[in-house]
Parts: structure tokens; C-alpha cells; sequence
């Protein structure tokens, strides 16, 4: 299994501010994955980050409206830039350990709140 | 990756057994079917992940017929903190592969 923790826990941000989300593992991953999570809904992915090499976008999410740096192999960071009411959301990370990504492990999110 | 269907809500009493329904009928024959188990203010968890027949585990078990074009999380003598939403994920899992969620089951455990 992995512990997985998100700074910060919860935010409130002005629109046209941005907020960078922090995940930090306690092993080493090869492949980190960030989820979006709209209040009553389910969870949409945004992004794999695989250390070393560039972020890939799922359909709908662009880099420079979510900007993801993946430093090391227990650490990313989620950027969400220029926000507007609509980002209002709670962000996830989640970890594959197996290599299968069936059993991936998730962080708590980060609630963030744009207004 | 095959689209999947659920209900949207259930409702339960504490020490019955839950079963909730998966359909998946365009599954293809690399694809696994996986449970997640969500909380309010708490990432999903993984519950279980089976290809066909049956598996169980300390927490649950599923349920997947011949045809594998649903399958059933069987969650036996629930208690008030089975309250949660519950994914059915259906994909091809190996290196490079991702989760798609679909819009979960909303169980709600009364006593």
C-alpha cells in the first residue's frame, strides 16, 4: 500500500489566481495520476505525470490551464491557473504501485473553492 | 474502454447483504472489472478486481456471469459505515493503462 498526501487540505482562491496542489508519496512511483472531482459528481482524470518525461493531458484539459511538474518519483505538484468559479472542484493524486493500475491508491484531495 | 452502467442510489439496513449491479455489455476480452469504494471528504479505495467467476476478499465479493457483460459487488452484512459510493471500472489494466470512473452507486446504510 502507499500513503498519499495532498497540501493544502482546502482552499478558497479569487478567480484569476492560481493555486499550486502538492502530493507527496511515501515510495517511489513510476506513474502519478491527478483527478478532478465536481461537487456530487464523479471523478474525471486530468493527467498521468510520469517522472521524467512530459504530463499527458486528458481530452478537455490543457498544460497551461494545469500545469504538472513531476520532480522526483514520490512528488508532483497540480497547478491550477488563472481560476475562475468553475475550477471549484476537489482535486486528487492517486498512485499504481502493481504496475497493473487497477489498485491505484488516492490522496485525500484538496478541496478548492474559487469564487 | 467499455462505457458501464449502475444505479444511482441504493438504499440498505444495517446486517442485510448489498448487491449492487455493474452492466458492461460492450466488455472486451482483455478488459477486468474493478470495485472502488469512495467516502465523503476521502479518496475512492480499491475493494476488488476480478476477470470472470468469482472472487472474494475480506471486504466484499464479485459476482461476474459467463458472458461478463455485468457484474455484481456483493458487500455481505453492511453497517452504517458501508455508507459510501461505489465505482464500477471496466479497462484493459497494464502499464500505461488509466481508471475512467463512471458515475458510482450511492449507498446509503440506515439502522
Amino acid at each position: 500500500s502507499a500513503v498519499i498526501s495532498q497540501k493544502p487540505s482546502r482552499d478558497i482562491c479569487q478567480r484569476g489566481t492560481s493555486l499550486t496542489i502538492q502530493c507527496q508519496v511515501d515510495s517511489q512511483v513510476t506513474m502519478m495520476f491527478w483527478y478532478r472531482q465536481q461537487p456530487g459528481q464523479s471523478l474525471t482524470l486530468i493527467a498521468t505525470a510520469n517522472q521524467g518525461s512530459e504530463a499527458t493531458y486528458e481530452s478537455g484539459f490543457v498544460i497551461d490551464k494545469f500545469p504538472i511538474s513531476r520532480p522526483n518519483l514520490t512528488f508532483s505538484t497540480l497547478t491550477v491557473s488563472n481560476m475562475s468559479p468553475e475550477d471549484s472542484s476537489i482535486y486528487l493524486c492517486s498512485v499504481d504501485l502493481s504496475g497493473s493500475n487497477y489498485e491505484q491508491y488516492f490522496g485525500p484531495g484538496t478541496r478548492l473553492t474559487v469564487t | 474502454l467499455a462505457k458501464t452502467t449502475q444505479p444511482i442510489s441504493m438504499d440498505s439496513y444495517e446486517g442485510q447483504e448489498v448487491n449492487i449491479t455493474c452492466s458492461h455489455n460492450n466488455i472486451a476480452t482483455n478488459d477486468y472489472i474493478t470495485w472502488y469504494q469512495q467516502f465523503p471528504s476521502q479518496g475512492p479505495r480499491f475493494i476488488i478486481q476480478g476477470y470472470k467467476t468469482k472472487v472474494t476478499n475480506e471486504v466484499a465479493s464479485l459476482f461476474i456471469p459467463a458472458d461478463r457483460k455485468s457484474s455484481t459487488l456483493s458487500l455481505p452484512r453492511v453497517s452504517l459505515s458501508d455508507t459510501a459510493v461505489y465505482y464500477c471500472l471496466v479497462g484493459v489494466y497494464n502499464q500505461g493503462g488509466k481508471l475512467i470512473f463512471g458515475q458510482g452507486t450511492e449507498l446509503s446504510v440506515k439502522p
